[in-house]
């Protein structure tokens, strides 16, 4: 079956634009997770939503926001972009809240955003 | 969250056991130990997760301690493919995962 899917997978913007990402989860699952990966920093969770609703939310600044759609397609919105926002962004999925065996969450291959 | 020990990195030699230790103990009962893994270039991996008892899948075996102060991910025969970032996590229901530095594991041939 199909894997999480993010698109693009590399993007290039200059200072100050603004970029959206996007993320398909599994067919089926409803959770979709976000996460920003540096090398200085790790892996930083960004946030989740679950069913169009946010659930979580890790410590970023306003500027990161996301969203989720009725099909739990989810897109990640970054504006008045930074040098320090340059990072691979991650998504995933989970199955959590289908009534099915819960298999962990399933990663995208991210996006690798640049800014210059 | 519950705070994670794990070694920076660790070496293993092909088709031997690979036994990677996480001390996590400040854990609380309702926490899931979780255990992610990251290959280059990829995204990270769910490899398995349990609670009290030892658990076992057709990736790895997880061994948690009776005081669930620590717990152990048991690879049984190391390959090439296993060489990777290693990551313990421990998470209580709907929380986010959060992911330490983990243990980078090298296999050699």
């Amino acid at each position: 079956k199909a894997g999480v899917t993010q698109t693009p997978r590399y993007l290039i913007k200059t200072r100050g634009q603004q970029v959206t990402l996007s993320c398909s989860p599994i067919s089926g699952h409803r959770s979709v997770s976000w996460y920003q990966q540096t090398p200085g920093q790790g892996l930083q969770f960004l946030f989740e939503y679950f069913s169009e609703t946010q659930r979580n939310k890790g410590n970023f600044p306003g500027r990161f926001s996301g969203r989720q759609f009725s099909n739990s397609r989810s897109e990640m919105n970054v504006s008045t972009l930074e040098l320090g926002d340059s990072a691979l962004y991650l998504c995933a999925s989970s199955n959590e809240g289908t009534g099915r065996k819960w298999r962990g969450y399933t990663f995208g291959s991210g996006t690798r955003l640049t800014v210059v | 969250d519950a705070k994670t020990t794990q070694p920076n990195s660790m070496e293993s030699n092909e088709e031997e056991p690979v036994h990677l230790p996480c001390n996590h103990s400040t854990i609380s009962g309702t926490d899931y130990i979780h255990w992610y893994r990251q290959l280059p270039s990829q995204g990270p991996e769910y490899v398995i997760h349990g609670l009290t008892s030892n658990v076992n899948n057709r990736m790895a075996s997880l061994a948690i301690a009776e005081d669930r102060k620590s717990s152990t991910l048991i690879l049984h025969r190391a390959t090439l493919r296993d060489a990777a970032v290693y990551y313990c996590i421990p998470r209580s229901g709907n929380t986010p995962l959060v992911f330490g530095k983990g243990t980078r594991l090298s296999v050699i041939a």
